[in-house]
């Protein structure tokens, strides 16, 4: 999708097992940002950053960090990963259309903790 | 707690028929973006309005926004089997925002053929 590479694309880990997924850009936007979808849920942003090693808190940010030590990766991690972190994440960058943000988004990651 | 409500959850349609989706909202936003979503993919952004605008066009889309009631619509003409995806609004505070978006959870839009 668009300059946008996730992965893994699907993994399936065990409670308490550290999960890290990887979202690389090839388009040198500054603008990154995690996702989870959940049925009843749409989207929900987890982290975002502003540049290299800027980084934020979304609306559910707990149980996970992120990393970005260079500008076109952007990792997540689960420290210790539980059966609610079961979802489907979704990396987006941030372009300019029209003189607003606008989003586009990666191909998700599907993440089963059994 | 999700900025935007859509309405309805879900929606099946004949082709040739219109859709209409709605979206609510709760603060204050620079503009609204609706984003469709195929089974087993990503987004992908379809529309942006902006806080002064009332209605925006782009092919066979047609998005209202209503500032006073915090509302806004998608409107899909002659919809097409094609078009059969899940719809989201995503609302953008501006100001230091940093881009982010505030998703609603979506309707299912079916089109039968």
């Amino acid at each position: 999708d668009a300059g946008i590479t996730q992965s893994p694309r699907h993994k399936v880990t065990e409670t308490g097992t550290p999960v890290t997924l990887r979202c690389h850009q090839t388009e040198n936007h500054r603008y990154m940002y995690w996702y989870r979808q959940d049925p009843g849920h749409g989207l929900r942003l987890i982290h975002y950053s502003y540049g290299v090693k800027d980084t934020d808190k979304g609306e559910v940010s707990d149980g996970y960090s992120v990393s970005r030590s260079k500008t076109e990766d952007f990792l997540l991690t689960l420290e210790s990963a539980t059966s609610s972190q079961t979802s489907v994440y979704f990396c987006a960058i941030s372009r300019q259309g029209s003189g607003a943000n606008v989003l586009t988004f990666g191909a998700g990651s599907r993440l089963t903790v059994l | 707690s999700q900025q935007g409500e859509e309405d309805p959850q879900a929606l099946s349609i004949q082709e040739g028929e219109n859709a209409t989706m709605n979206c609510s909202y709760k603060t204050s936003i620079n503009n609204l973006q609706w984003y469709r979503q195929n089974s087993g993919r990503g987004l992908v952004h379809l529309i942006l309005i902006r806080s002064n605008e009332r209605e925006k066009h782009s092919g066979r889309l047609r998005v209202t926004l209503d500032t006073s009631k915090k509302s806004s619509s998608l409107l899909i003409t002659a919809s097409r089997a094609a078009d059969t995806a899940s719809y989201f609004c995503a609302t953008d505070a501006g100001g230091t925002s940093y881009g982010k978006l505030t998703f609603g959870q979506g309707t299912i839009l079916t089109v039968h053929p």
